[in-house]
């Protein structure tokens, strides 16, 4: 059975740049996640969707961080002006609402 | 301010020996808690979890263990394998209850299990 995918699984980038993240959730999962990881931390949420809901953004670290979910499955996670503290594993999950799933993740550096 | 917190970065056993994993909390209110495990280059998968009006769940060779007194909650692993080997995370979800979104992770602890 297919589980949350993600892509680029790396992605290298120069500072300034945009970039975008895209999580395909399992199919049929109404609530979907991303996380980061930094070196060394643990897992930060960023910004959950479910369903038709307005999504909870509480956890974006800047306005340079926006997401989006279109036909309430695949999302695209973009990063505007990427800095190098920006630089980390971002992580989508999905659920029906219940126990998350994750996704292999992004590997994000920004030189 | 970690609400969730793992102070062992790295735990080392050998085969067939336990493991145990160590997980501080600071707000009594959450309701339960999960452990993921993740390998590299992979994400976490869910393990097991526990709600707060217990103290103990067993799932085959994974007990957690939790201590509202003290704020602590440790997941054992008996026997260990090397198969174990992989970096575990403890979780919680907010306080308000409800849709487990936004989980509180802690930093990790990476068990590597030695043939």
């Amino acid at each position: 059975g297919a589980g949350v995918s993600q892509s680029p699984s790396n992605k290298v980038t120069e500072k300034g740049k945009d970039v975008e993240l895209r999580c395909d959730p399992i199919s049929g999962h109404t609530a979907l996640y991303w996380y980061r990881q930094s070196l060394g931390q643990g897992l930060e949420f960023l910004i959950y969707f479910q369903g038709n809901s307005a999504p909870d953004k509480s956890g974006l670290p800047s306005d340079r961080f926006s997401a989006e979910r279109t036909g309430g499955s695949v999302s695209t996670l973009t990063i505007q002006r990427t800095q190098q503290e920006d630089s980390a594993v971002y992580l989508c999950a999905s659920s029906l609402p219940g126990t998350q799933y994750f996704g292999p993740g992004t590997r994000l550096l920004v030189l | 301010d970690q609400q969730v917190k793992q102070n062992s970065p790295s735990l080392s056993v050998q085969e067939g020996r336990i493991s145990i994993l160590n997980c501080d909390y600071t707000n009594s209110m959450f309701d339960y808690f999960l452990w993921y495990k993740k390998y590299p280059a992979e994400g976490p998968t869910f393990l097991i979890s526990i709600s707060s009006i217990k103290d103990k769940n067993e799932d085959g060779r994974f007990t957690v263990f939790l201590n509202k007194s003290a704020k602590h909650l440790s997941l054992h692993i008996v026997p260990s394998q090397p198969g174990d080997s992989a970096v575990y995370f403890c979780a919680a979800p907010p306080e308000s209850g409800g849709s487990n979104y936004k989980l509180t992770f802690g930093k990790g602890t990476l068990l590597t299990v030695n043939p």
